[in-house]
């Protein structure tokens, strides 16, 4: 098994650029999540969600946008980014719910300039 | 706002020495996580702790929970230099019904070969 994988591993964007954080997991987990983990900080959820086709708001949704279409992708969309968003995101999956044991990709560093 | 604070921020030890680290919270909680994220890496699942548990092993790991001061420890014995990383503590808090963690800042552990 691949795990939690995360592309790209690096990006820059200009303020006001779109994109999309790609997430997979190939273990069949229901539960996935987006973190993002600033310097010197513990990390913050931005969307997660329970299953195919149901999503839901974190602690820090403003400028994110998620979808799950299949069990096995959770994208992570920033719509118009801001130098507030430079952060390192982080994909997690988790098998029964999101309280359980969590299983972390290995991250995209994003910088807003 | 953090659910679990950790303390120290940062501690730095010898090899074969133990390194302790702490974990306070605020609410109640259904159970207690520990991680470790090495250094340009994702987080990685150490233990889990219900809140009907008051101490778990696993390896060179103890840890304890003590509900009644909403606290955690996380004992490492022996450590090596490989033990080197941060260790973040997350809980699942009874108010969020088992539907997401709330991370701590982190500990940074620093073994001295």
């Amino acid at each position: 098994n691949a795990g939690v994988t995360q592309t790209p591993k690096f990006q820059v964007l200009k303020t006001g650029q779109s994109m999309t954080l790609q997430c997979a997991q190939d273990m069949n987990h229901e539960y996935m999540s987006w973190y993002r983990q600033d310097p010197g900080m513990g990390l913050r959820l931005i969307h997660y969600s329970v299953g195919a086709g149901i999503t839901d708001q974190g602690e820090v949704p403003n400028g994110y946008n998620v979808s799950r279409s299949t069990t096995e992708d959770f994208p992570l969309r920033l719509l118009s980014a801001a130098p507030s968003q430079t952060s390192v995101y982080f994909c997690a999956s988790s098998y029964w719910q999101g309280a359980g044991e969590q299983y972390f990709g290995p991250g995209t560093r994003l910088t807003v300039t | 706002s953090q659910q679990g604070e950790e303390d120290p921020q940062a501690l730095s030890i010898q090899e074969g020495e133990n390194a302790t680290m702490n974990c306070s919270y605020k609410t109640s909680i259904n159970n207690l996580q520990w991680y470790r994220q090495n250094s340009g890496r994702g987080l990685v699942h150490l233990i889990l702790i219900r809140s009907n548990e008051r101490e778990k092993h696993s390896g060179r790991l103890r840890v304890t929970l003590d509900t009644s001061k909403k606290s955690s420890s996380l004992l490492i014995t022996a450590s090596r230099a490989a033990d080197t990383a941060s260790y973040f503590c997350a809980t699942d808090a009874r108010e969020t019904s088992g539907s997401r963690l709330t991370f701590g800042e982190g500990t940074q552990l620093t073994v001295n070969p």
